[in-house]
C-alpha cells in the first residue's frame, strides 16, 4: 500500500485556463474526499465520493469547480476559467468505511496551484 | 453548524520539555469524532491522535496525549518530551456522526527550540 497520491504535485497556469487534477486512493478505502488549503489556515471541505456516487459538496465549490470519481476509484477535480483566488494547495484525503481506521482520513502530499 | 477554535497560532518549546495545544468546538451532536492532525512544513498532513466523543478515556499515543473536556467542549493536546521532528502546523479537527467532512481549526505552529 503506497497511500493517496496526487498528481500533479505542483501547477502553475494563467488566469482563465483550465486544470485538472488527479488522485488515487487507498485501494481499499471507498470514501474520498477533496479539501482546499490556503497559506496559513486549515484545510476547507469541497467535496466527498463515497465509491462513484458524490454524496456532498461545500458552496465553495463554485459553478467552475467539478469533481468526477467515475469508477469508485481515482477521483478527478477539474477548475475552469481559472481565477487568482483559486491559488491553493488542493489536498485529497481517502477513508475505510469499517476497521481500526473507520473516520481516519489519510491524506495525500497535495497539489499546488499557482494562478498568475 | 459545527466550529472549531485554536487560539493560539504558535507555540514554542524547548526540546524535552511538555507542551500543550489548545482546541475548543462547538457543536450540537452528541456522537462525534476529535482528531489531531500533523503537517510538516511542505509535507503531507498525518493523523497524531483520535477520541471518539462516547469515550471518557482520554487518548494516548506514546509521547501523545489528549484532554478530552466534553461538557466543556475542549480538545487539548499534550506533547511530552518534545522533539525537534514535532516542529509543525499542527490541527484539530471534528467529524460528526452525521456528515463525514472534517471541520479544521486555523491551525497552531509548534516550534521546537534545541
Amino acid at each position: 500500500d503506497t497511500g493517496v497520491s496526487q498528481d500533479p504535485r505542483h501547477k502553475i497556469t494563467k488566469r482563465g485556463q483550465n486544470v485538472t487534477f488527479r488522485c488515487d486512493p487507498i485501494s481499499e478505502h471507498n470514501r474520498l474526499y477533496w479539501y482546499r488549503q490556503t497559506l496559513g489556515q486549515g484545510p476547507e471541505f469541497l467535496t466527498y465520493f463515497q465509491n462513484e456516487a458524490q454524496l456532498e459538496k461545500s458552496r465553495l465549490l463554485s459553478d467552475r469547480f467539478s469533481a468526477e470519481r467515475p469508477k469508485g476509484s481515482f477521483s478527478t477535480l477539474e477548475i475552469q476559467r481559472t481565477e487568482q483566488g483559486d491559488s491553493a494547495m488542493y489536498l485529497c484525503a481517502s477513508s475505510p468505511t469499517s476497521g481500526r481506521d473507520y473516520n481516519e482520513q489519510f491524506f495525500g502530499p497535495g497539489t499546488r496551484l499557482t494562478v498568475l | 453548524a459545527q466550529t472549531v477554535t485554536q487560539s493560539q497560532p504558535e507555540m514554542s518549546v524547548q526540546e524535552a520539555e511538555t507542551v500543550t495545544l489548545s482546541c475548543t468546538y462547538d457543536t450540537s451532536e452528541s456522537d462525534y469524532y476529535l482528531f489531531w492532525y500533523k503537517q510538516p512544513p511542505s509535507r503531507q498532513m498525518i493523523l497524531v491522535i483520535r477520541q471518539e466523543a462516547y469515550k471518557q478515556q482520554n487518548a494516548t499515543e506514546n509521547r501523545f496525549s489528549v484532554n478530552f473536556q466534553k461538557a466543556a467542549k475542549s480538545f487539548s493536546l499534550k506533547i511530552s518530551d518534545s522533539q525537534l521532528g514535532d516542529a509543525a502546523m499542527y490541527f484539530c479537527a471534528y467529524n460528526g456522526d452525521s456528515n463525514y467532512q472534517l471541520i479544521w481549526g486555523a491551525g497552531t505552529k509548534l516550534i521546537i527550540k534545541p
